[in-house]
């Protein structure tokens, strides 16, 4: 089963209005983080927002928020007041809690996001 | 503001030739991660260093990618022999520290196998 599930391939969005991007995740360790992170078409990934398990506010970071349902395991976000150059490849991921010190992100596959003006 | 440095931003190799790759995280960052990315698809880790010992290889083909991050500082990543199968974009990240820190990008490496 995949432990991140990005369901929309891709979105179409006008300039200004607000985009919600889904995540779902599965896991079984109760101490884990939820990152999303930006890549535009030069390659470079760029990191948006953390959410910890643990945290009993979702975060915000200026115009990009983490809509955090625990027991739905969604962690979706929404991006308010779009702008142009907000087009670009999104991709939630998650960090669990392993032995030995291993902290590797485990990505979904990602939504192209695209704005129209 | 510090950023992790990588190059070559593009490689273009033939198969079974030799291809390597240098990382240089953001300074004082002691955990670092190797990625591939294959088009379409989200990152998957390769290999994780704590300083200059490998925490996680569990996903790296040992058959023909080696890592190494001799002094605890910048890491080179190397195939041989490259196959096309191994084209793809490879991106290094770094932490502050191990379990808990956001992990940062660098720009990466775009390699082509033909």
């Amino acid at each position: 089963a995949q432990k991140i599930t990005q369901t929309q391939p891709g979105m179409f969005v006008q300039e200004k209005e607000a985009v919600t991007l889904d995540c779902t995740y599965d896991t079984s360790d109760p101490s884990y983080g939820l990152f999303w992170y930006k890549q535009p078409s030069s390659g470079e990934m760029i990191f948006l927002i953390y959410q910890g398990s643990y945290d009993q506010q979702n975060a915000t970071e200026g115009r990009y928020s983490l809509n955090f349902q625990k027991a739905r395991k969604s962690a979706n976000l929404v991006i308010s007041a779009s702008q142009l150059g907000d087009s670009a490849m999104y991709f939630c991921a998650m960090r669990e809690a392993s032995g030995g010190g291993a902290d590797g992100l485990t990505f979904g596959k990602g939504t192209h996001l695209i704005i129209q003006p | 503001e510090a950023e992790v440095a990588q190059s070559p931003r593009y490689k273009i190799t033939e198969k079974s030739q030799a291809v390597a790759f240098w990382c240089d995280p953001i300074s004082g960052h002691a955990t670092l991660y190797w990625y591939r990315q294959i088009l379409g698809q989200g990152p998957e880790l390769l290999v994780q260093f704590q300083d200059e010992s490998v925490v996680d290889d569990s996903q790296l083909p040992k058959d023909r990618f080696s890592a190494e991050r001799l002094k605890g500082v910048d890491s080179t990543l190397k195939i041989q022999p490259a196959e096309l199968g191994d084209s793809a974009m490879y991106l290094c990240a770094s932490s502050a520290r191990l379990s808990g820190d956001t992990q940062y990008f660098g720009p990466g490496t775009r390699l082509t196998v033909l």
